[in-house]
């Protein structure tokens, strides 16, 4: 089956920084690439997706660049605020409603 | 539009008893996938439904059992508790007309098994 890895598991930013998580994937079937942010006590909220016809997206802050050769995909958060604190994840699928999360980015932007 | 509503939010059970938790898609959406988050395996994909029927399902033991009616409402049931089933299950709701949809999550049920 799929196998996701993500680094780093944890990242410690300044506020106004930028951040940068990086994932990848096992399976070359894999097409669709989405990144959840978790907070404490709440389900994950999916930020920004990518599919396998693109190869970066951005909204307003965040991006999202996808190599499929090199099967790797990357999440930027430009200018972080004490609000982007949380636990972010990665994940992956190859089109059968099933997604492989990575194990996930605890981000700590300092104040 | 309302999102994902999970039910209940905190469970607590003991071994060997059952548990049945329940989910309600955001409206309009067909797919219910189900899935386990626990601190040593992280989020893992237990099953997913569309239109009643169970269309993948991840690698968990057959005590991992769910359905969904044709309202897309969907329950889960875990029977014959074990200590390692304490976690937080989440569920995901999606339009279900591609394997690649936007899924949604819920805020989750936290089942603690002592």
């Amino acid at each position: 089956g799929e196998n996701v890895e993500q680094h780093p598991s944890t990242l410690s930013v300044q506020e106004g920084d930028s951040a940068v998580i990086k994932c990848t994937y096992s399976d070359s079937a894999s097409n669709y690439f989405p990144w959840y942010k978790q907070e404490l006590g709440k389900g994950p909220q999916l930020i920004i997706d990518i599919r396998s016809n693109v190869g970066e997206k951005k909204d307003q802050r965040i991006a999202v660049t996808l190599n499929k050769t090199a099967k790797h995909f990357s999440l930027h958060i430009t200018e972080t605020q004490p609000e982007d604190s949380a636990v972010y994840f990665c994940a992956a699928s190859r089109d059968d409603y099933k997604l492989s999360f990575g194990a996930g980015t605890t981000v700590t932007v300092r104040a | 539009k309302a999102g994902v509503t999970q039910t209940p939010r905190y469970l607590i059970k003991t071994r060997g008893q059952q548990v049945t938790l329940s989910c309600s898609p955001i409206s309009g959406h067909r797919s219910v996938s189900w899935y386990q988050q626990t601190p040593g395996q992280g989020l893992q994909f237990l099953f997913e439904y569309f239109s009643e029927t169970q269309r993948n399902k991840g690698n968990f033991p057959g005590r991992f059992s769910g359905r969904q009616f044709s309202n897309s409402r969907s329950e889960m049931n875990v029977s014959t508790l074990e200590l390692g089933d304490s976690a937080l299950y989440l569920c995901a709701s999606s339009p279900g007309t591609s394997g690649t949809d936007t899924q949604y999550f819920g805020p989750g049920t936290r089942l603690t098994v002592l």
